[in-house]
């Protein structure tokens, strides 16, 4: 079955210390979508990739970095300079990147601080 | 940017029962989508609804979109346990790759 995968499902962060979560997709997609979600609250995009190796910043990009070296993979870094990364990371795809489609989801990743 | 506003922020049915929420949005739009989160999981398409629709079905679903007031409706008809879970509607924009997400509404179904 086609879909995205994340992982891990749980990561804890200590603090000063750099955490990557995986996205990988097997959807043919060429656009990826990396969301922040906090309690109650709408999702916010942090970062956005229409094609390989090229990526944009979203909305709350500041403390995040990521990397599009292969169509299926949009890995994200949540650094130490991101002062509040408790919240559920979720990765999304859809085929050519309009906000005319609709986006696929993973399943999150929840990230908390030791 | 929020551009999407549900509303009731949760709404408490009882199976059978019809479930409506509302979506209002501030700036022009191509579409207007609704998606589905069950509790701790990711977040899934329901129905995507164009600015030049006026109402959409799917199954159980019933989506109205209203661009002169820029609102739109999501209709649960004879809800179930299974429907439990937080509703979001998202807009996209002409000339945009993003979507804008409401804070969405929090669904509970009892028995």
């Amino acid at each position: 079955d086609g879909g995205i995968t994340q992982s891990p499902k749980y990561l804890f962060r200590k603090e000063g210390q750099n955490v990557t979560l995986s996205c990988e997709q097997n959807l043919n997609h060429d656009a990826m979508y990396w969301y922040r979600q906090d309690p109650g609250q709408g999702l916010r995009l942090i970062y956005y990739s229409q094609i390989v190796n090229d990526f944009q910043k979203g909305d709350i990009a500041e403390g995040y970095s990521v990397s599009r070296e292969k169509k299926e993979s949009f890995p994200l870094t949540v650094t130490s300079a991101q002062k509040n990364p408790t919240a559920f990371y979720l990765c999304a795809s859809n085929p050519s990147g309009g906000g005319n489609q609709p986006q696929h989801f993973g399943d999150g990743t929840r990230l908390s601080i030791l | 940017s929020q551009q999407g506003e549900e509303d009731p922020q949760a709404l408490s049915i009882q199976e059978g029962e019809n479930a409506t929420m509302n979506c209002s949005y501030k700036t022009s739009i191509n579409n207007l989508q609704w998606y589905r989160q069950n509790s701790g999981r990711g977040l899934v398409h329901l129905i995507l609804i164009r600015s030049n629709e006026r109402e959409k079905h799917s199954g159980r679903l019933r989506v109205t979109l209203d661009t002169s007031k820029k609102s739109s409706s999501l209709l649960i008809t004879a809800s179930r346990a299974a429907d439990t879970a937080s509703y979001f509607c998202a807009t996209g924009r002409f000339n945009d790759y993003k979507l804008s997400f409401g804070a969405g509404t929090t669904v509970t179904v009892r028995a």
